[in-house]
């Protein structure tokens, strides 16, 4: 079964406290993995798309990574505008999306 | 710009009261899909549609249907709301991952 799971559920970081947030899945025939981020009362806000193990893309604070198992979304010297929810999707053969359950990133300045 | 618009975006319903959420892209792409979004269980798939007249069934297409007659427009239909289908629901885009602002809607 298609499956993404995302860790931790939340996390509070101080300005500037580098940390990591993990996306693990199962999928039949990976089309691509996705990061977005949603901000309340908003859709999502597309990230970045990850499509074969070992690539790598940066935007700004954030840097998405990608193993045949796994991603991780890496935020370096975050700010308090980084505060949203993180979310995670797997696109299978099928072409459908299977996203996590998301992870609540808190930033205190 | 790149827009994909929902409408309403808040509504209060009764059981049983047809209603349909509109969703509209000025990307003129092929692949859109909605979603619902509940605390704990995150965004979960109802339907999508790969071009004109073509539409599938997600994870939890129960209780709602679509049309797509034309590549810009894909609205969601619920022929006979539930209160479990209280939900903030989402239109997106998918060929360049663009979600709509969102539809709150609460069914008593």
């Amino acid at each position: 079964e298609d499956q993404v799971t995302q860790s931790p559920e939340a996390l509070r970081l101080q300005e500037g406290e580098s940390s990591s947030l993990n996306c693990s899945y199962t999928v039949s025939g990976l089309r691509g993995l996705f990061w977005y981020r949603q901000d309340p009362g908003k859709g999502p806000e597309f990230l970045f798309t990850l499509y074969s193990a070992g690539e790598e893309k940066e935007k700004e604070r954030l840097k998405a990574t990608l193993t045949k198992k796994e991603s991780f979304l890496h935020i370096t010297a975050p700010k308090p505008e980084d505060s949203a929810t993180y979310l995670c999707a797997v696109q299978a053969a099928s072409y459908k999306l299977i996203f996590g359950s998301g992870t609540r990133l808190l930033v205190r300045p | 710009e790149a827009q994909v618009t929902q409408n309403p975006r808040y509504l209060i319903t009764v059981t049983g009261k047809k209603l349909t959420v509109t969703c509209s892209q000025n990307m003129n792409h092929e692949y859109m899909s909605w979603y619902r979004q509940d605390p704990g269980l995150g965004l979960r798939q109802i339907y999508y549609s790969m071009n004109v007249e073509v539409t599938d069934k997600g994870d939890v297409p129960e209780g709602y249907k679509v049309s797509r007659k034309e590549k810009r427009n894909f609205p969601l239909i619920l022929e006979s709301p539930s209160p479990n289908q209280t939900s903030l629901y989402f239109c997106a885009q998918e060929e360049t991952q663009y979600f709509g602002p969102g539809t709150r809607l609460l069914v008593l």
